[in-house]
């Protein structure tokens, strides 16, 4: 299994510029998760889809943020315009609760730092 | 609302030294338990989880048993090792209701272990 896919890795941008981040789940997961990462504020998520399906975006910090999931295998986060303060490590992370509906563990991928100037 | 309280870092050991990250937690309902790792320049890695009280999770030496009586969940190893230099997350899920899948962080323990 190629575990969730995060592309890019690294990304650079001025500031107001248009930032999209992309992410694969792991195929056949129902459940995926956008999270950002900084020294100062820990660990953060952002939105959460179940089912393609946004469940939670109440982590979003502002509107500048959207999140889509247009099919299984496939989401993006997108920062328009973006700031330096947007400056973190962005996580995706997929589960699969099953039939039982007991299965919650995470998968994380390598994550994007992103870097706003 | 949910909440994950871990002991506060740095820690930094000598290998082969006794390891222990303190967790304790604040839930309703009976949450699964889980430790997360982050190596360097990686995302979070399961390390081990339990879903009901008095279980014990282990993986690669490290185990943590989950008491609901004192709502903890402490990641011990008896001998560590300089690979296990890592941020160590300490994390709930509540399985059930809305809030289905999502995990709540502690803000994580950096361990350091020199040779």
């Amino acid at each position: 299994d190629a575990g969730v896919i995060q592309s890019p890795r690294h990304e650079v941008t001025e500031m107001g510029q248009e930032v999209t981040l992309r992410c694969k789940p792991i195929s056949g997961h129902d459940y995926l998760f956008w999270y950002r990462q900084t020294m100062m504020r820990g660990l953060e998520l952002l939105i959460y889809f179940n089912n393609n399906v946004p469940i939670d975006d109440s982590g979003m910090p502002e509107d500048r943020f959207s999140a889509k999931m247009p099919n299984a295998s496939f989401s993006t986060l997108k920062i328009q315009p973006s700031e330096p303060r947007d400056s973190a490590v962005y996580f995706c992370a997929s589960s699969f609760r099953g039939i039982s509906g007991s299965t919650d563990t995470q998968y994380f991928g390598p994550g994007t730092r992103l870097t706003v100037l | 609302g949910n909440s994950v309280t871990q002991m506060e870092g740095p820690v930094t050991l000598s290998e082969e030294a006794f390891l222990t990250i303190n967790c304790t937690y604040t839930a309703t309902g009976y949450p699964s338990l889980f430790w997360y790792v982050q190596y360097p320049g990686e995302g979070l890695q399961l390390l081990l989880k339990a879903t009901k009280a008095d279980d014990k999770g282990s993986n690669k030496g490290f185990e943590a048993t989950y008491r609901k009586e004192t709502t903890s969940f402490h990641l011990e190893k008896g001998s560590v090792q300089v690979s296990d230099s890592a941020v160590y997350f300490c994390a709930l899920s509540n399985a059930g209701g809305t809030s289905y899948g999502k995990l709540t962080f502690g803000q994580g323990t950096i361990l350091t272990v020199h040779p």
